[in-house]
């Protein structure tokens, strides 16, 4: 079988930075991807680590080690329009499964 | 950027009526689509993947007669809720990835994804 764990929820101040953590145990195991799903829409792709060490895309980074099975996504410059739900999604055998999700509030 | 299209948006319609979700890529081709469904503050729960050309592969715990997909061309997924109840009632999400992209980590394309309301 396979798990994933993150925190159900986080909550940060413009401006700051915050990591999210998601620790996975799966068989099959590729990658691991972070979408971000704002209340009510679909997910939208961040970022994938298809090997271990840290990818930058703009205020996101990943990181993943595979052997610790954790990576984890850091948020910098949080802005307001971050408030959101982030999900950790590793690839395994031709498909992603979802994590149950961090909620993220970002606060004036 | 690739784009999925997914309709409807929105569908409400009374118990033991049967539904149909169409996924479509529209600026590339998809061999794989996927579909999820999302009950409310909860994660996304991968329920079949679409393969073009040839049967669906369904999680264990997802009835194959009652949600029936299609996958008929490069661009374009089904999903039939069959005898749709309330408990059916969800968020259910396409996705699809680029064919001619390699590599594993290809991203997936989310649709907008439909709102199911049984009465």
């Amino acid at each position: 079988g396979q798990s994933l764990e993150q925190p159900s929820e986080v909550t940060a101040v413009e401006g700051a930075i915050v990591q999210i953590n998601c620790t996975y145990q799966t068989s099959g195991f590729y990658g691991l991807s972070w979408y971000q799903q704002h209340d009510g829409g679909a997910p939208t792709f961040l970022s994938y680590n298809g090997l271990d060490g840290l990818e930058e895309t703009g205020r996101f980074s990943s990181f993943l080690s595979r052997s610790d099975s954790y990576g984890y996504l850091l948020l910098q410059e949080l802005q307001m329009k971050d408030s959101a739900s982030y999900f950790c999604a590793p690839y395994n055998f031709n498909k992603f499964y979802f994590g149950s999700g961090t909620k993220l509030n970002v606060k004036p | 950027g690739a784009v999925v299209s997914q309709h409807p948006s929105r569908v409400i319609c009374k118990s033991g009526t049967s539904v149909k979700i169409e996924c479509r890529s529209l600026d590339f081709q998809a061999t794989t689509m996927f579909w999820y469904r999302q009950f409310p503050k909860q994660s996304l729960m991968l329920m079949a993947t679409s393969n073009e050309g040839s049967k669906a592969t369904y999680e264990q715990g997802v009835e194959k007669d009652k949600f029936l997909i299609n996958h008929a061309s490069l661009t374009l997924s089904t999903l039939t809720v069959t005898s749709a109840h309330p408990e059916d009632s969800s968020f259910y999400i396409c996705s699809a990835r680029d064919s001619d992209l390699t590599g594993m980590g290809q991203p997936q394309h989310f649709g907008d994804g439909t709102r199911l309301s049984i009465l």
